[in-house]
């Protein structure tokens, strides 16, 4: 159990383009979703977590109109990086908690390279 | 500000030599302390939860342990298989999000 998929895995773009990232619960209803980043050999770094049908909480430091996140449904929660930048090339991962349970489950992650 | 230190950053053990990886927090209000594996290229797999000092809990070849102010992750006669980047995470006060440590690269050799 507590199964949570991203897509895509991989992702190449040109800057300036927008990138659309899904984030699945499969067997379990997420009440928060969170999204982190990681760097190559750095720990993880919580951009924001969302909570169904809620705007979502962005950390200090990341800019809520470059990084929309919409957690719409139980099970579903996107991150969209618009007008990406080389930059903006990490590592992203998101990680899903259901109700009255406290454990964070993850997703697989989706590598993103901007050229 | 929640942190969480972890030690040492890379640990290289040979088959079957048993060690420990620490995790040092200095937190307000521990509401938990997780512990996740994560292989290069995949999102952290979670391994533990402890919630209150003196807690221990084992799974397999691991076995994480709490106290006030620390915790520890002993690895019992490693295998190759275990290898990996271990996280640990702190969940504080009211909020559900995790504060990580750096983790600790682990490589195991035959």
């Amino acid at each position: 159990g507590a199964v949570v998929s991203q897509h895509p895995s991989w992702v190449i773009c040109k800057s300036g383009t927008s990138v659309k990232i899904e984030c699945r619960s499969l067997d379990f209803q997420a009440t928060t979703m969170f999204w982190y980043r990681q760097f190559p050999k750095q720990s993880l770094m919580l951009m924001a977590t969302s909570n169904e049908g809620s705007k979502a909480t962005y950390e200090q430091g990341v800019e809520k109109d470059k990084f929309l996140i919409n957690h719409a449904s139980l099970t579903l929660s996107t991150l969209t990086v618009t007008s990406a930048h080389p930059e903006d090339s990490s590592f992203y991962i998101c990680s899903a908690s259901g109700q009255a349970q406290e454990t964070q489950y993850f997703g697989p992650g989706t590598r993103l390279l901007v050229l | 500000e929640d942190q969480v230190t972890q030690s040492p950053e890379a640990l290289r053990l040979q088959e079957g030599e048993s060690s420990s990886l620490n995790c040092s927090y200095t937190v307000s209000g521990l509401r938990g302390l997780f512990w996740y594996r994560q292989d290069p290229g995949k999102g952290p797999e979670f391994l533990f939860t402890l919630y209150s000092a003196g807690e221990e809990k084992e799974k397999e070849r691991l076995k994480a342990t709490l106290t006030k102010k620390e915790s520890f992750l002993h690895i019992t006669a490693p295998k190759p298989e275990d290898s990996a980047t271990y996280l640990c995470a702190v969940q504080t006060g009211t909020a559900s999000k995790l504060t990580f440590g750096t983790g600790t690269r682990l490589q195991v050799t035959l």
